[in-house]
């Protein structure tokens, strides 16, 4: 199985900093790896797929980098719907697997 | 509008079994792969299982196969999860989804216990 490596866990930042999100995995997945988010009370909801694609509706102050092992997904110029907890996934290979997380919470 | 509705859940005796539905409208259901993910409490998301558009593949996670089975009516829009021999482990909220993750259900919460 493909072994994703989500970091950091926990992300404490303030409206308007940018952050990151690294995503790891254990062998090359090309580029098949998304980024969601999830939030209380609503859907979770695709941001970036295919690596740095970004999903209609996702605003363009997020980015996503990054091909075979190392991912990353870039927030700019946070906004306060924003502070949510962020997925990757890779949908390189059966089994799927996401990794563990991130949540970003206000400073 | 894309909508995914489950339903189904509750709370289970360990063995025994339980069958999730998620009816899905706004779209052509037959047109895309579904799957199946979960999340147990306080953790993190976990991939399930997955059905082809047509029914003709299907592809699950170790500790479930054998066990779950996902089905779909593409004439009714309908995706399902048949869960047996249910274990304590499986207590979770059951997700549906579209194929490429860009639709997802508000989950249906799957309780374990005796």
């Amino acid at each position: 199985d493909v072994q994703m490596t989500q970091s950091p866990s926990y992300l404490a930042a303030s409206p308007g900093e940018s952050v990151s999100i690294s995503c790891k995995a254990s062998k090359s997945i090309n580029t098949y790896l998304a980024w969601y988010q999830e939030k209380p009370g609503k859907t979770n909801k695709l941001l970036i797929y295919s690596g740095s694609t970004l999903q209609s509706g996702t605003p363009s102050r997020f980015s996503g980098s990054g091909s075979g092992t190392d991912f990353t997904l870039t927030i700019r110029s946070l906004e306060p719907e924003d502070f949510a907890v962020y997925y990757c996934q890779q949908h390189n290979e059966y089994p799927l697997t996401f990794g563990s997380g991130t949540k970003l919470e206000i400073k | 509008e894309v909508q995914l509705v489950e339903s189904g859940g509750g709370l289970v005796q360990p063995g025994r079994s339980m069958k999730l539905s998620c009816a899905a409208s706004g779209f052509t259901f037959n047109n895309y792969d579904m799957a199946w993910v979960c999340q147990a409490p306080k953790k993190g998301l976990e991939w399930v299982a997955t059905i082809s558009y047509d029914g003709s593949s299907t592809y699950y996670r170790d500790s479930v196969k054998g066990r779950f089975t996902i089905s779909r009516d593409n004439a009714k829009s309908t995706l399902y999860l048949q869960m047996d021999s249910l274990r304590s482990e499986d207590t979770a909220t059951y997700y549906c989804a579209r194929g490429p993750g860009d639709a997802w259900g508000q989950g249906a919460s799957v309780t374990v216990s005796s």
